[in-house]
């Protein structure tokens, strides 16, 4: 079954402002991943949050975890064009099995 | 049905030695793909496979790394002259299509340690 839900599904804005992309999940977890799939291309790895962990920054990313709630938000600061993309999240089950979520599909319009 | 399998499960070799990881996908997806998830840390893209079109390797990490597709279908992962920073999880996964790339199915992954 599908762990990682991202929320919204599709998500359209203009460039420099910015994207906030929402992830749950339903079991429990040792960390949470987020990815990013530009057209084309394979799955880029972005960020990993860890359980004992609730927020971590990136460059222009910052991914919050509250596990009480079972989910997590990725937000993209000051867009650019070059941010559209498909985003996962994903979670760890049976081991090193990823399960994605379906994904948000950002498109950032300049 | 079965889903995505790996082989060897784990795999130990020496430094300098050439190693051959193996993948079948699952059947009648034309989409595959090879990660490396080195420990503690989130996947790594390798290469994919898309039907007959070239394959993308713009996540190889050097050029010890290839990978072939026979038939459409199973796939070889070849690391030569591995050094240790190779030691990590190897993953492979298919989807159905590309344009599915979010349905990716993984296989157990191969453990590769290098002493």
């Amino acid at each position: 079954s599908q762990q990682g839900e991202e929320d919204p599904q599709a998500l359209s804005i203009q460039e420099g402002e910015n994207a906030t992309m929402n992830c749950s999940y339903k079991t429990s977890i040792n960390n949470l991943q987020w990815y990013r799939q530009n057209s084309g291309r394979g799955l880029v790895h972005l960020i990993l949050i860890r359980s004992n962990e609730r927020e971590k920054h990136s460059g222009r990313l910052r991914v919050t975890l509250d596990t009480s709630k079972k989910s997590s938000s990725l937000l993209i600061t000051a867009s650019r064009a070059a941010d559209t993309a498909s985003y996962f999240c994903a979670t760890v089950e049976y081991g090193n099995k990823l399960v994605f979520g379906a994904g948000t599909i950002l498109r950032v319009k300049s | 049905g079965a889903g995505v399998s790996q082989s060897p499960s784990n795999k130990v070799t020496e430094k300098g030695k050439d190693v051959e990881l193996r993948c079948d996908p699952i059947s009648g997806h034309t989409a595959l793909y090879w990660y490396r998830q080195s420990l503690g840390q989130g996947l790594e893209f390798l290469i994919y496979f898309q039907g007959n079109s070239a394959p993308d390797k713009s996540g190889l990490p050097s050029d010890r790394f290839s990978a072939e597709r026979t038939g459409g279908s199973v796939s070889t992962l070849t690391i030569q002259r591995t050094q240790q920073e190779d030691s990590a999880v190897y993953l492979c996964a298919s989807s159905l299509n590309h344009d599915r790339a979010n349905e990716q199915f993984f296989g157990p992954g191969t453990r590769l340690t290098v002493l």
